[in-house]
């Protein structure tokens, strides 16, 4: 099962793009991407998932190289809400039929006014 | 409930006790999860239930950890002769059905977890 690692932590300014890298190098095929954003106190919430390329929502968009081997979350003009933990979540359907997932170790995002 | 609830909030216990932390899961939701976070530290994976079956229990770190889910709806996790090292927010999560693409729809949707402190 991949392992997946972050920066710790970054700090921005309201109104810039934030981009948060995740390495995942031993990525199964089956594997997606998924990305949570947590507050304190608070359960993870949906940001965004993707399997290669590029996914955008209304929230964020998810770069993904060909060799899936890292995943970018890029959340355009930050505010000072969106200072919180967030992490990538990696896994899938295992060739056992059971379904495998790791988180990253997270990435500590402080907006600045 | 609308969402994914715990029980209880907080628990402190001593070494060696035994502890059931309880999930009650979005109604209708046929996956749940369970996670632990240590303080500092990311989301562990530990076990997850399509209906009330566990498929796959090798993330559970030790014996003494098992969990159980009945009626398609509640889950208890139990932690047997608790050690200091289980002290984490424990998190369980709610999703419609294991299988298929993640969406803001069909995610896994926490409950605000359970904060275990073992003396």
């Amino acid at each position: 099962l991949a392992k997946t690692t972050q920066p710790i932590s970054m700090d921005s300014y309201e109104g810039q793009e934030v981009n948060i890298t995740c390495s995942h190098n031993n990525i199964a095929t089956n594997d997606y991407i998924t990305w949570y954003q947590q507050f304190p106190s608070q359960g993870p919430r949906f940001i965004i998932q993707g399997y290669k390329t590029k996914v955008t929502n209304e929230v964020a968009s998810l770069f993904i190289p060909a060799d899936r081997k890292s995943s970018t979350l890029s959340l355009p003009r930050v505010s000072l809400s969106d200072t919180a933990v967030y992490y990538c979540l990696v896994g899938g359907l295992r060739a056992s039929g059971t379904y495998k997932y790791i988180f990253g170790t997270g990435t500590r995002l402080k907006v600045l006014a | 409930g609308a969402g994914v609830s715990q029980s209880p909030s907080n628990k402190v216990t001593e070494k060696g006790k035994d502890v059931e932390l309880r999930c009650d899961p979005i109604s209708g939701h046929t996956a749940l999860y369970w996670y632990r976070q240590r303080l500092g530290q990311g989301l562990e994976f530990l076990i997850y239930f399509q209906g009330n079956s566990a498929p796959d229990k090798s993330g559970l770190p030790s014996d003494r950890f098992s969990a159980e889910r009945t009626g398609e709806s509640v889950s208890t996790l139990t932690i047997q002769r608790t050690q200091q090292e289980d002290s984490a927010v424990y998190l369980c999560a709610s999703r419609i059905s294991a299988g298929g693409h993640f969406s803001f729809v069909s995610t896994q949707y926490f409950g605000p977890g359970t904060r275990l402190t073992v003396l």
